[in-house]
């Protein structure tokens, strides 16, 4: 079957970094998605992957390992503001995205 | 910027009640999809749609229908609303087979008594 794990909850502090991890097994592979989703809002798009390596964006960075089946989103100097839920997903080969149950993300000042 | 509107942010029905939830996209989307979201899960996928007229079930598409009159437009359907479906119902959509990045809604919270 498909799967993509990442971890339920993670606590951090104001101004410190933090990352979240996710693994994927699916039936191949066509890129990664890491979608932000504040409490009772919609998921918005932060980060695609598709080639091995890190993508860097303002305070925000993602990393792919296709032959480890593994990604991290990193985020730097926190925000109260980026406590939030943290969405991987995967698009597999049939095109179609396969949804992790996403990261709760606490931050403390 | 991409828009994509819902018509209700929470709604309230009764058990077998018949439940529309419209969704509309400003940005010419080919994609429209209809997730639901619960608590500990991630998104699981209803519906979704390639193409005007055009239907495919996801994951869990039992207790639901579908409907994509115009491109612009996709509507999820609970024939006989249950209180299963009680949830946080998520439309997308996206631009393209190639271009798979999904703009969501604002998202329908949905409790059926």
């Amino acid at each position: 079957g498909q799967n993509i794990d990442q971890p339920t909850e993670m606590t951090a502090t104001e101004g410190a970094i933090v990352q979240i991890n996710c693994t994927y097994q699916t039936s191949g592979f066509n890129g990664l998605f890491w979608y932000q989703q504040h409490a009772g809002e919609a998921p918005t798009f932060l980060s695609y992957n598709v080639l091995d390596g890190l993508e860097e964006k303002g305070r925000f960075s993602s990393f792919l390992s296709r032959s480890k089946g593994y990604s991290y989103l990193l985020l730097k100097e926190l925000q109260m503001k980026d406590s939030a839920s943290y969405l991987c997903a995967v698009l597999d080969s049939n095109y179609q995205l396969i949804w992790g149950a996403g990261t709760k993300l606490i931050i403390k000042p | 910027d991409v828009k994509v509107t819902q018509s209700s942010r929470y709604l309230v029905k009764r058990t077998g009640e018949k439940v529309f939830l419209e969704c509309v996209q400003d940005m010419d989307h080919e994609n429209m999809f209809w997730y639901r979201q619960d608590p500990g899960l991630g998104l699981r996928l209803i519906y979704f749609s390639y193409d005007v007229k055009m239907k495919e079930k996801g994951d869990i598409p039992e207790g639901y229908s579908v409907s994509r009159e115009k491109k612009e437009r996709f509507s999820l359907i609970l024939e006989s609303a249950s209180t299963n479906q009680t949830s946080m119902y998520l439309c997308a959509s996206s631009g393209g087979r190639e271009t798979e990045t999904q703009y969501f809604g604002p998202g329908t919270r949905l409790l059926v008594l």
